[in-house]
């Protein structure tokens, strides 16, 4: 069965400080891996996605990484700010002609001042 | 900024009331795709659709309904809303073509409360 699990399930952190957070997946065959940060009461927004062929993309203070070997994935923020409160999706899209897509439950990340 | 809405933001309705959760997207998205979602928990997919007069239903049962007579409109609708059906329902878009490798564009949501 093709899941996505990530890890923390949620993350305390001072402003400032620097976090990653965990994605596993076991789906096949794969297309493509997005990371989602979704505010409180709002609809995701796409932070990065990185193909096969793809180990590392960023985006400002965001830097994904996948090993499609062992079949995983980090987000790491760098600096964190109060506004990078939020819940982060990782999201896989199957390498199939119906293009389905796998979404985590999420990591919940708290900034504090 | 995705150019896909969701009215209305916020209802709050009695129980067995009819209520139409609206979608539209400007992007001439082909798919369109309604998740249900409780608050701190994960998106659910309830409905998707290839384009005009195609509808599918998702991984969560639903008791909602979904129509798809234009490209740009994807409405919901539960015939007799109940408690069990308060949740955030999120509405989506994606070009079936598979440019920029399906990204799916969010709308805001609509926070449904059913009493």
């Amino acid at each position: 069965k093709n899941q996505v699990e990530q890890s923390p399930q949620s993350l305390i952190i001072l402003e400032g400080k620097n976090c990653t957070l965990q994605c596993n997946y076991t789906v096949s065959p794969f297309s493509n891996l997005r990371w989602y940060k979704q505010d409180t009461g709002r609809g995701p927004v796409s932070l990065t996605i990185m193909t096969f062929s793809e180990n590392t993309k960023s985006n400002g203070r965001y830097t994904a990484t996948l090993d499609a070997d062992t079949k995983q994935s980090s987000l790491h923020i760098t600096a964190s700010q109060l506004s990078d409160s939020a819940s982060y999706i990782c999201v896989v899209s199957e390498g199939t002609g119906g293009f389905k897509t796998i979404f985590g439950a999420g990591t919940r990340l708290f900034v504090k001042a | 900024e995705a150019d896909i809405y969701q009215t209305p933001r916020y209802l709050v309705i009695g129980t067995g009331k009819k209520i139409t959760l609206e979608c539209s997207q400007t992007m001439g998205h082909d798919k369109m795709y309604w998740y249900q979602q409780d608050p701190g928990m994960e998106l659910h997919l309830i409905h998707y659709s290839y384009g005009v007069n195609s509808t599918e239903k998702g991984d969560l049962s639903s008791e909602s309904t979904v129509s798809r007579i234009r490209t740009e409109h994807f409405p919901l609708t539960l015939e007799s809303a109940r408690p069990s059906h308060t949740s955030q329902y999120l509405c989506a878009s994606s070009d079936l073509a598979g440019g920029n490798y399906n990204e799916q564009f969010f709308g805001p949501g609509t926070r449904l409360t059913v009493l």
